[in-house]
């Protein structure tokens, strides 16, 4: 089954740790996103990638980094710059340029000791 | 601030009943879209609605969108207790030179068996 996977779906980690989380999409899509989501404050965009090498801060990109070597890949970094880390990371991907319909994955939710 | 807003913020109603959820928004589009989140999963996209259409079915639900008023809403006839899930809004528009897929901040939506 076509889908995108993310891993690791529960990830604790003490304070001045990076942490990397797993996106992986066999859909063969173009664009990737990372969202963070917070109780209540619905999804905020951290970075996306419309093509392989190519990536670009969304709104709340600062504490975060990214690499897109391979079209199925788009892993997140949390660095220890980022002052408020525990949430909900979902990652996206988009097929069809003409209309912006996003597939997610079931998420990782991160938690900082 | 928020492009989309979606109100009310929770609904509790008894299985067998119609829900109703709203979203505004600031600013022109080209297509809205909603998507249902349950607890601790990713999100799932129900319906689009493009700027030039007013309403839009699918299966048990119904959009609607007003560009005038800049708002849009969804219905879900016939609740089931399986529909007990976050719904959000999205709205795809040019923001600051970009096309950008804004969230709102969604409703939580409980189905009473």
């Amino acid at each position: 089954d076509g889908g995108i996977t993310q891993s690791p779906k529960y990830l604790f980690r003490k304070e001045g740790q990076n942490v990397t989380l797993s996106c992986e999409q066999n859909l063969n899509h173009d664009a990737m996103y990372w969202y963070r989501q917070d109780p209540g404050q619905g999804l905020r965009l951290i970075y996306y990638s419309q093509i392989v090498n190519d990536f670009q801060k969304g709104d709340i990109a600062e504490g975060y980094s990214v690499s897109r070597e391979k079209k199925e890949s788009f892993p997140l970094t949390v660095t220890s710059a980022q002052k408020n880390p525990t949430a909900f990371y979902l990652c996206a991907s988009r097929g069809y340029p003409g209309a912006n319909v996003l597939t997610f994955g079931a998420g990782s939710r991160l938690t900082v000791l | 601030s928020q492009q989309g807003e979606e109100d009310p913020q929770a609904l509790s109603i008894q299985e067998g009943e119609n829900a109703t959820m709203n979203c505004s928004y600031k600013t022109s589009i080209n297509n809205l879209q909603w998507y249902r989140q349950n607890s601790g999963r990713g999100l799932v996209h129900l319906i689009l609605i493009r700027s030039n259409e007013r309403e839009k079915h699918s299966g048990r639900l119904r959009v609607t969108l007003d560009t005038s008023k800049k708002s849009s809403s969804l219905l879900i006839t016939a609740s089931r207790a399986a529909d007990t899930a976050s719904y959000f809004c999205a709205t795809d528009a040019q923001i600051q030179g970009a096309q950008k897929l804004v969230f709102g901040q969604g409703t939580r939506l409980t189905i009473n068996p």
